[in-house]
């Protein structure tokens, strides 16, 4: 079958930097999403990796290595704003979209 | 970036009426459309694919009668929930697919469902 896995839950420090992981099984690939979920909101694109490698895209980085199934979503210099469930979501090979649990990542003052 | 918007932002309704629900691509075309719905503190669980001017594809487990989807233009997609029973409340949330860039889908702001 196919599996994200993501932790349920993770705390850091504001100013801090903090990595998700996020391991995959799924039927082909066709790129992995990362997404931020605020309460009660839907979700917002973040980032996507189809090669192997880290992307940059500002105090937020997401690295893929395909042939271990394995991703994370790096976070710099942590601000309250960023406490959010972060969802981990895999495109198989027809396009859809497998989710992951998320992680809800508490900031702390 | 591409917008999709969702109406109602929320809707609280009797046991036994239905509820439509309107998705919206306002400045791309999307060929394909995706319902989820999410429960509090759950990930997000795809009920349908919906492709322009064809039936949707239902995830296992999803009443396709009781969840009606049109996708009746490149811009809009509708789901019905009918007979809505309070179990049905839930958070739903659509996103599209823009035909020229396929891996991204960009989401609407959700739709909250409350059956009394």
């Amino acid at each position: 079958g196919q599996n994200i896995d993501q932790p349920t839950e993770m705390t850091a420090t504001e100013g801090a930097i903090v990595q998700i992981n996020c391991t995959y099984q799924t039927s082909g690939f066709n790129g992995l999403f990362w997404y931020q979920q605020h309460a009660g909101e839907a979700p917002t694109f973040l980032s996507y990796n189809v090669l192997d490698g880290l992307e940059e895209k500002g105090r937020f980085s997401s690295f893929l290595s395909r042939s271990k199934g394995y991703s994370y979503l790096l976070l710099k210099e942590l601000q309250m704003k960023d406490s959010a469930s972060y969802l981990c979501a895999v495109m198989d090979s027809n396009y859809q979209l497998i989710w992951g649990a998320g992680t809800k990542l508490i900031i702390k003052p | 970036g591409a917008v999709v918007s969702q109406h109602p932002s929320w809707v609280i309704c009797k046991s036994g009426t239905s509820v439509k629900i309107e998705c919206r691509s306002l400045d791309f075309q999307a060929t394909t459309m995706f319902w989820y719905r999410q429960f509090p503190k759950q990930s997000l669980m795809l009920m349908a694919t919906s492709n322009e001017g064809s039936k949707a594809t239902y995830e296992q487990g999803v009443e396709k009668d009781k969840f009606l989807i049109n996708h009746a233009s490149l811009t809009l997609s509708t789901l019905t929930v009918t007979s809505a029973h309070p179990e049905d409340s839930s958070f739903y949330i659509c996103s599209a697919r823009d035909v020229r860039e396929v891996p991204e889908q960009f989401f609407g702001p959700g739709t909250r469902l409350t059956v009394l």
